[in-house]
């Protein structure tokens, strides 16, 4: 069965640093989403993207956060200048969009980020 | 912007009983509801999801109803297993496929043998 893949699933980073989180949608996908989640805390939406653009944005994606579809398969989260309180596990998620409202997101497995 | 509040934040249940978690939405525009679920260290994985031109849907020993008019939603899990021990979240959306997620704030399920 098709997945979301996410790499790494670990990374720490000092703060102050860059990291780029790497996620692989299901192939026929369309809609690319970023969530986050902070330890015992709930799923927070940050940024969806369809058609090579932002879609909408959360008031948690500021200017530190950027995302990019550099190609036809990887879908990437960037942040330049990582704050302590960045650590949290980042998840990707994809639709396959179209008729029908075939809302249902798939999320990949996560990758943890801890700023030091 | 939608609100989801979720309870109970924690639940414990004996093997083969039922299980009930629900949730609350403010925004009466939002029309599709998910239920994840979240085991350790993995990604939430869709359960069951209803849209808001149904009141229940049924899936083996898992069943979601919505009221529209109270705003709320529920999961009910009958003969529970202590595979079903995981954390869950509920969430809403509205407009079209592309729609943002909002979750709850996660329920902690353990089943008891």
């Amino acid at each position: 069965e098709p997945e979301v893949t996410q790499t790494p699933s670990h990374q720490v980073t000092q703060m102050g640093q860059e990291v780029i989180l790497r996620c692989v949608p299901i192939s026929n996908h369309l809609y690319f989403y970023w969530y986050r989640q902070i330890l015992g805390q709930k799923v927070e939406f940050l940024v969806s993207f369809y058609n090579n653009e932002i879609s909408e944005k959360s008031e948690i994606f500021d200017d530190q956060f950027s995302v990019e579809r550099p190609d036809g398969s990887n879908f990437t989260l960037k942040i330049r200048s990582t704050k302590l309180e960045d650590s949290a596990m980042y998840f990707c998620a994809s639709i396959k969009g179209g008729l029908a409202a075939a809302n249902e997101q798939f999320f990949g497995p996560g990758t943890r980020l801890t700023v030091l | 912007g939608e609100n989801v509040e979720q309870h109970p934040s924690t639940l414990s249940v004996q093997e083969g009983d039922s299980a009930v978690i629900k949730c609350t939405y403010s925004d009466s525009a939002s029309n599709y509801f998910p239920w994840y679920k979240q085991e350790l260290g993995k990604g939430p994985q869709l359960i069951i999801d209803i849209r808001s031109n149904v009141g229940e849907k049924k899936d083996q020993r898992i069943a979601v109803t919505l009221n529209k008019t109270a705003k709320h939603f529920s999961l009910h899990i009958t003969e529970t297993q202590p595979e079903d021990s995981a954390v869950y979240f509920c969430a809403a959306s509205w407009g079209g496929s592309a729609r943002q997620l909002t979750f709850g704030s996660g329920t902690q399920l353990t089943v008891l043998p």
